[in-house]
């Protein structure tokens, strides 16, 4: 599975965009990137995922660079309920076309008023 | 409304006894995932099903066993074989398990404690 690298934490403040980096360098053609966001003691929540085009809902914006080694999760106006862990995570493929989502420890950000 | 339900929210157990978390999704999702999350760390993979009547070990399949009778259910009995299993435990599904690029969601959770 190929692995993710998330700095442990960032802190932003209210209002600004806050931006998210994730290194996936090992990441295959097929793989597709999801962010996920936890807040203490519930479950992960889908944020946006991508595969090689620049993709936007309603709550972020997901830029993956060209040659598909990193990633950046783009809050556009973070508040304080953004405060959670969020994953970076590469979608895996097992045999017989299972899939897993393989999760790191993930990166902490902080919102501050 | 549509989702995830996990119960119990928190369980005690005491050491030798099997315990048994429910996870039931109104959703129609084909694949149900069961993560373990111990505190500061990330998920990892205890077991997963694509369909009915079919499961997986994940990556920490040791002391834990599942049925996957129903599609909208897919329980997970920790056994007393299991030697650490004080922890969070998250049920998730996903909507096809053979297309790379579908979504996978959690429900809120239960917390395990050995006592």
């Amino acid at each position: 599975d190929a692995k993710t690298t998330q700095p442990p934490s960032m802190d932003c403040a209210e209002g600004r965009a806050a931006n998210l980096p994730c290194n996936h360098s090992t990441i295959s053609g097929n793989e597709y990137v999801y962010w996920y966001r936890q807040i203490h003691s519930q479950g992960p929540q889908y944020i946006i995922h991508g595969l090689k085009n620049n993709e936007t809902n309603e709550m972020a914006s997901l830029i993956i660079t060209e040659d598909r080694k990193s990633s950046t999760l783009i809050l556009p106006h973070a508040t304080l309920r953004d405060t959670a862990v969020y994953y970076c995570i590469v979608r895996a493929v097992r045999e017989g076309g299972s899939e897993k989502l393989v999760f790191g420890k993930g990166m902490k950000l902080t919102v501050n008023p | 409304d549509g989702g995830i339900t996990q119960s119990p929210k928190y369980l005690f157990r005491k050491e030798g006894q099997n315990v048994t978390l429910s996870c039931e999704q109104n959703l129609n999702h084909d694949a149900m995932y069961w993560y373990r999350q111990d505190p500061g760390q990330g998920l990892r993979l205890i077991y997963y099903s694509q369909i009915v009547n079919d499961f997986q070990k994940g990556d920490i399949a040791e002391g834990y066993s599942v049925s996957r009778e129903k599609k909208e259910s897919f329980p997970l009995t920790v056994t007393s074989a299991q030697k650490n299993p004080t922890a969070f435990y998250l049920c998730a599904s996903s909507p096809r398990a053979r297309f790379t690029g579908n979504t996978i969601y959690f429900g809120e959770g239960s917390w395990l404690t050995v006592v």
